[in-house]
């Protein structure tokens, strides 16, 4: 069955540091979103991506953070200048198109740990 | 705005015994719906989605849910737990072509 994948599963970052997360979404999906949970707390939504844009974003995805799809599988979250407060797992999801019903396929998460 | 409410931070129950755990909503629009279950340590695996027709939907691991309009409401329901179903549950809303919005997850204990 297909899947998301994310790499790493865990990476610990020092204060400051330029943190690349990376995500391979299901094959033939067109939409991709970032989520995030900190640490006892609800997945909230970061931003979602389509035809090579951002089409939304949330307060929360603030100038540190961006996004690309360098090629045709990967979609990445770079956070430039890490921050002890962006510690949180952080989800890549996909689904396959608009004319589709809604459900995202989730990956299994990037623990992100900032000291 | 949307918004999901789970109102049960935490649920303990009894292996075997039946199980509900409420989600509550408010959307401008019809909103599609969703369950997802977090295992410790793990990414989020959808058990059911509710879209249109049938208000009784029914999902992976026995699972089911029931959409009310009127009461803005679709519980999680399950007539048996298991121990391996201790887990985070999280409802969640969206819209097509939206993002998700998640509510803040019920985590379910079961004694044995």
């Amino acid at each position: 069955e297909p899947e998301v994948t994310q790499t790493p599963s865990h990476q610990v970052t020092q204060m400051g540091q330029e943190v690349i997360l990376r995500c391979v979404p299901i094959s033939n999906h067109l939409y991709f979103y970032w989520y995030r949970q900190i640490l006892g707390q609800k997945v909230e939504f970061l931003v979602s991506f389509y035809n090579n844009e951002i089409s939304e974003k949330s307060e929360i995805f603030d100038d540190q953070f961006s996004v690309e799809r360098p090629d045709g599988s990967n979609f990445t979250l770079k956070i430039r200048s890490t921050k002890l407060e962006d510690s949180a797992m952080y989800f890549c999801a996909s689904r396959p198109g608009l004319a589709v019903t809604g459900e995202l396929f989730f990956g299994e998460g990037s623990r992100l740990t900032v000291l | 705005a949307q918004s999901v409410t789970q109102p049960d931070i935490h649920i303990t129950v009894s292996e075997g015994a039946s199980l509900e755990l409420r989600c509550n909503y408010s959307y401008g629009a019809t909103p599609y719906l969703f369950w997802y279950v977090q295992s410790p340590g793990q990414g989020l695996q959808l058990l059911l989605k509710y879209f249109s027709g049938d208000t009784l939907v029914q999902g992976i691991k026995g699972f089911e849910a029931e959409f009310k309009r009127s009461q803005s409401s679709f519980n999680l329901r399950k007539p048996s737990v298991h121990w391996s179903d201790a887990a985070e549950y999280f409802c969640a809303v969206g819209v097509v072509g939206s993002r998700l919005t998640f509510g803040e997850g019920t985590q379910l204990t079961v004694n044995p």
